[in-house]
């Protein structure tokens, strides 16, 4: 099956620096690859997600990269504020059977003021 | 526009006690739903999934069952708690199949 590998599992950054979470993903049929963010005691949240037929997607100050070669994709955070400080957790899928979603342990993200 | 209610928000329950955990999903039919565990501070663990009525597939082996009997409805259950069962459970949906969206989540304290 599987295997989602997220990292790092911790990031601190200054207010206004760029963040960058990592994952790589092990089955080369995953072609869906969201991405949540999940603030203490409540749900996760889809923020952004990409497909396979796309390298890079932007909304705003976050981004998500793609490398299929690879097996990589990437989070960026531009500008980062406070109220940035969550969980971060991607994902991969196949878009076909049941469409489950394998996830990554999270990146404990801290903006600090 | 669609939207998926889970109850309860918090739970506490003796070891050995059932365990019933209910999600329905609005405005949309035929969805594929998910049952997902987070122990604190872990990652998401996929715990059961259907396409279907009556439909069931688990991901794990462990003390916990789930059932579908309607279409938006999907529960979550088990006969006798144990302490390892605690956590947040979170029900999920996947919209065309690909984006998935949770409800709130219930954090379940087996004492």
């Amino acid at each position: 099956g599987e295997n989602v590998e997220q990292h790092p599992s911790t990031l601190s950054v200054q207010e206004g620096d760029s963040a960058v979470i990592k994952c790589t993903y092990s089955d080369s049929a995953s072609n869906y690859f969201p991405w949540y963010k999940q603030e203490l005691g409540k749900r996760p949240q889809l923020i952004i997600d990409i497909r396979s037929n796309v390298g890079e997607k932007k909304d705003q100050r976050i981004a998500v990269t793609l490398n299929k070669t690879a097996k990589h994709f990437s989070l960026h955070i531009t500008e980062t504020q406070p109220e940035d400080s969550a969980v971060y957790f991607c994902a991969a899928s196949m878009e076909a059977g049941s469409y489950q979603l394998t996830f990554g342990k999270g990146t404990k993200l801290s903006v600090i003021p | 526009s669609q939207t998926i209610h889970q109850w309860p928000a918090t739970l506490v329950q003796p070891v050995g006690s059932p365990l019933s955990l209910e999600c329905t999903v609005e405005g949309t039919s035929n969805p594929n739903l998910y049952w997902y565990r987070q122990a604190a501070g872990r990652g998401l663990q996929l715990l059961f999934y259907s396409v279907g009525i009556g439909q069931i597939s688990s991901e794990v082996p462990q003390n916990l069952s789930a059932s579908r009997p309607q279409d938006r409805q999907f529960i979550l259950s088990s006969k006798k708690l144990l302490l390892s069962d605690s956590g947040f459970y979170l029900c999920a949906w996947s919209v065309d199949r690909v984006k998935t969206f949770f409800g709130q989540g219930t954090r379940l304290t087996v004492v």
